[in-house]
Formats: C-alpha cells, structure tokens, sequence
C-alpha cells in the first residue's frame, strides 16, 4: 500500500526567506510523486511531479523538489518566499504501473508568509 | 483550452436526499477522477473512469456511485445523503491512462443539513 507523510501541518516563514515543506512517502513499487497548490476556494495546482530520470524537479512559481529514494523523501523548496505563496501544500504519490490514475494524498501543509 | 468544469459549485441539501454532480474534463481527456476532501479526512479518491469503464474505487460506501458519457463528462452520484457527506468533491481529469499528471477542477461544494 501506498501512503504520504507531510511533516508539519503549519508552515509559517517571513517573506523572501527560504520555503521547505517536508514530504514522506511509502510505496512498495515505484513510485510516481506529484506536489499541489490549493488556494481558498479554489481546486488543486500541480505545482511539480516525479517520473523517472532527473532526480531534482523544477516547478511553476520558483518551486523545486528533490526524489530521495533512500531517503523515501520529495520535499518542495523554494528559495525565497512571496506573500502569494500563502496556500495550502499538498503532496501525493501514485503507483508507476498500472495506468491507474489514482493520487494519494498528505494531509496538507498550510504555509502562511509573513511580510 | 478551457479546463476542468465542475457543476455546481455549491450545493445544499438536505439528510436523506440524493444528489449529482457534474465534471466536464478538459478537451480531449479520456480519464476522469473524483476526490472528496474534508477537513478530517483530508483528500481521498472516490473512483476512476476512462472510455466509460469504471477502472477504480477508492473506499466509500455504495452510496456514492459514479459514470461516464462518451464525450468523457462525468457524474457522480450520492444517494440517502449523511451529514457526514459534506465535503469538497473534486473532479480531475488526464489525457489517458498513463499520463498520471491530473488537472483539477475548482470542486463542488456540498453541505448536508
């Protein structure tokens, strides 16, 4: 079975410092890692996703993340955070065999950037 | 293109009643999903359509059914309405079955009374 582990419910940085909101994950094949943005009453972004190949993913809006297998580890970075960035974080995991488009999500990170 | 539609965006209802929900996918899109999110449970899948097949089910109660069209919309269905059914339903579709990237629509939004 498959599961997500967002390390940190809240997230609360100063604006132009660094963002990093930890993700952990679980899969017994290999996995395929996505990471989304949701603003207030809006519907889920895709900020990034793992496939296969470069280990370091960039992303929209300045957003990077890194895919440590050993470390079963995707955790989103960006350098320097913009109030815009206020949101609620999401990363997810979907099996990489199968076809099946079946996303399993973390509990959210809700970053807050204070100015 | 125009993205993931969801229809309606909110919605009141009352314990026992039914309801359906609309999702038109993004053109061309083949698969469709469905999410509930809730502030407990969080995002989970409620299940998967590609060329009308059902492909997969997530672990909600036979309340809560789901079908596709041949131009891809979806539906999903909730019948004998629990308070515990108020939620965010969101809708997400892809290109086919391999793509795993989905794209979501703005979601649903239900309350049971």
């Amino acid at each position: 079975a498959q599961s997500v582990t967002q390390l940190g419910s809240h997230v609360s940085v100063s604006e132009g410092a660094l963002v990093l909101l930890r993700c952990n994950y679980s899969s017994s094949v290999p996995p395929y890692l996505f990471w989304y943005v949701q603003y207030p009453n809006q519907g889920l972004q895709l900020l990034l996703k793992y496939t296969t190949g470069a280990t370091l993913v960039k992303g929209i809006n300045g957003f990077e993340a890194e895919f440590k297998k050993s470390e079963t580890s995707f955790h989103l970075t960006k350098p320097s955070a913009h109030m815009s960035d206020a949101a609620e974080y999401f990363c997810a995991v979907s099996q990489a065999s199968g076809g099946y488009n079946k996303l399993i999500f973390g509990a959210g990170t809700r970053l807050a950037v204070h100015p | 293109k125009a993205g993931v539609t969801q229809t309606p965006r909110y919605l009141i209802k009352t314990r026992g009643q039914q309801v359906t929900l609309s999702c038109s996918p993004i053109s061309g899109h083949r698969s469709v999903s469905w999410y509930q999110q809730t502030p407990g449970q969080g995002l989970q899948f409620l299940f998967e359509y590609f060329s009308e097949t059902q492909r997969n089910k997530g672990n909600f109660p036979g309340r809560f059914s789901g079908r596709q069209f041949s131009n891809s919309r979806s539906e999903m269905n909730v019948s004998t309405l629990e308070l515990g059914d108020s939620a965010l339903y969101l809708c997400a579709s892809s290109l086919d079955g391999s793509s795993y990237e989905q794209y979501f629509g703005p979601g649903t939004r239900l309350t049971v009374t």
